[in-house]
């Protein structure tokens, strides 16, 4: 499959434990975020998203974290499980003349040990 | 199936030579655009389209071309690859330009030698 990159920060969690992956961002006229998974040999996929009137939202397992005061978001995986290992991207939305942009970032690979 | 194709998946050329990477959405998105991904820089965006004959440039457009003739293709265009393009390519979709959730494709690993 395709990999995204060998120079990734990487995460190593124990099956069952919770995960914690950390995303600076860099505009604070961002007014959305995003977080996607990306899969070896697959393109990115939607995970969770929130505004930025938003303090926390909820997924199923998942849980994205927004402190706009330090420009950080993270996101939270609850009982993290082998089908949770893949790289996940943090993206911010910002509008300009154009309509939005997304931004990515580097992203942060998880490996999931069983 | 709702899906966002590319081809091919794995092109390995010599700089020079024109290339083409396709790609089709079965959606009827408005809004499409190509991204490339190298390692440490995440995903950048090369070109968009907002809609059939309306395209502009992305973060990184220099070296590629793009055209948008019917409402679900948007090809890539390489017209003189040169190393510095090899990277994996990926095509994504979303319903309009406002619309936030974007749908990608299964990249293009492209080597240039």
């Amino acid at each position: 499959g395709e990999s995204v990159g060998l120079h990734l920060p990487t995460l190593s969690v124990q099956e069952g434990d919770n995960s914690i992956i950390n995303c600076a961002y860099s505009n604070s006229a961002s007014d959305y975020f995003i977080w996607y998974k990306q899969e070896s040999g697959k393109g990115p996929q939607f995970i969770i998203d929130i505004r930025s009137n938003m303090d926390k939202r909820q997924g199923q397992r998942v849980t994205v974290l927004l402190n706009k005061t330090v420009k950080h978001l993270s996101l939270q995986i609850a009982a993290t499980q082998p089908g949770d290992s893949a790289v996940y991207f943090c993206a911010e939305n910002t509008n300009n003349n154009a309509g939005n942009m997304l931004t990515f970032g580097g992203g942060t690979r998880l490996m999931v040990k069983p | 199936e709702a899906q966002v194709t590319q081809n091919p998946r794995y092109l390995i050329t010599v700089t020079g030579k024109k290339l083409t990477v396709t790609c089709s959405q079965n959606m009827n998105h408005e809004y499409m655009s190509w991204y490339r991904q190298d390692p440490g820089l995440g995903l950048r965006q090369i070109y968009y389209s907002m809609n059939v004959e309306v395209t502009d440039k992305g973060d990184v457009p220099e070296g590629y071309k793009v055209s948008r003739k019917e409402k679900r293709n948007f090809p890539l265009i390489l017209e003189s690859p040169s190393p510095n393009q090899t990277s994996l390519y990926f095509c994504a979709s979303s319903f309009d330009r406002s619309s936030y959730e974007q749908y990608f494709g299964p990249g293009t690993r492209l080597t240039v030698t």
